[in-house]
């Protein structure tokens, strides 16, 4: 069983929409996480990064939910530049990270 | 700031074939890593190196070998390519620790026929 969960999406935001999506996550010790943003075809690249509760830049909030070990992440006003594929991140024990499959948000006119 | 560079960005093999993909970063990062991506599959660690002189397997490393070169350089070889070695291929430094972002290059998409 992979060890981060995510919904694969699509989900598709009408432009100026708020959006949530979730991130499940098996090790019950772990301390932190972080968002990233992968554009088609892109590198991904860092969005948040997550530590005791939660987190909030701007038109995005991530929030941590030790009790039912997940992660969500919020998008307020959705901008067209928005759409891209989500990935919720797990460091383990060891200094690797654990990525999930991502999350597909399309975000429309 | 170059960050993360990865070669070649493109790479059509035939089954059998060898190639190695290079990576370089410029951050004096302590970690670097290598990762593939398939479609929905998200991205599956390969090997990573904590620090210089260091290697450890990841998730997915057979068919794979790696040799950090310096506290720069983090090559990944595939010895005999297969079919089921097409993917993109990324490679990540970071500093260190729990709370250090990841860099990425830009990727490194190989075909093996």
């Amino acid at each position: 069983r992979k060890e981060v969960e995510q919904d694969p999406g699509p989900f598709n935001v009408p432009e100026g929409a708020t959006v949530a999506f979730n991130c499940t996550y098996s090790n019950s010790a772990s301390q932190s996480f972080f968002w990233y943003r992968q554009d088609c075809r892109k590198e991904p690249k860092l969005l948040m990064s997550v530590y005791s509760s939660g987190n909030e830049d701007g038109r995005f909030t991530a929030q941590l939910n030790r009790a039912s070990q997940y992660i969500s992440l919020l998008i307020r006003d959705s901008k067209l530049s928005d759409s891209a594929t989500y990935l919720c991140v797990e460091p383990d024990s060891w200094g690797k990270l654990q990525f999930g499959a991502g999350t597909q948000v399309v975000v429309t006119p | 700031n170059a960050g993360v560079t990865q070669t070649p960005k493109f790479q059509v093999l035939k089954t059998g074939q060898s190639m190695t993909l290079q990576c370089a970063q410029d951050m004096n990062h302590n970690s670097m890593y290598w990762y593939r991506q398939d479609p929905g599959m998200g991205l599956r660690l390969i090997y990573y190196s904590a620090s210089e002189g260091t290697t450890d397997k990841g998730e997915v490393p057979n068919g794979y070998n790696v040799s950090r070169l310096n506290k720069r350089e983090f090559s990944l070889r595939l010895e005999s390519a297969a079919p089921s070695q097409t993917s993109v291929y990324f490679c990540a430094s970071r500093l260190a620790g729990d709370h250090g972002e990841l860099f990425f290059g830009e990727g490194s998409r190989l075909t093996v026929l």
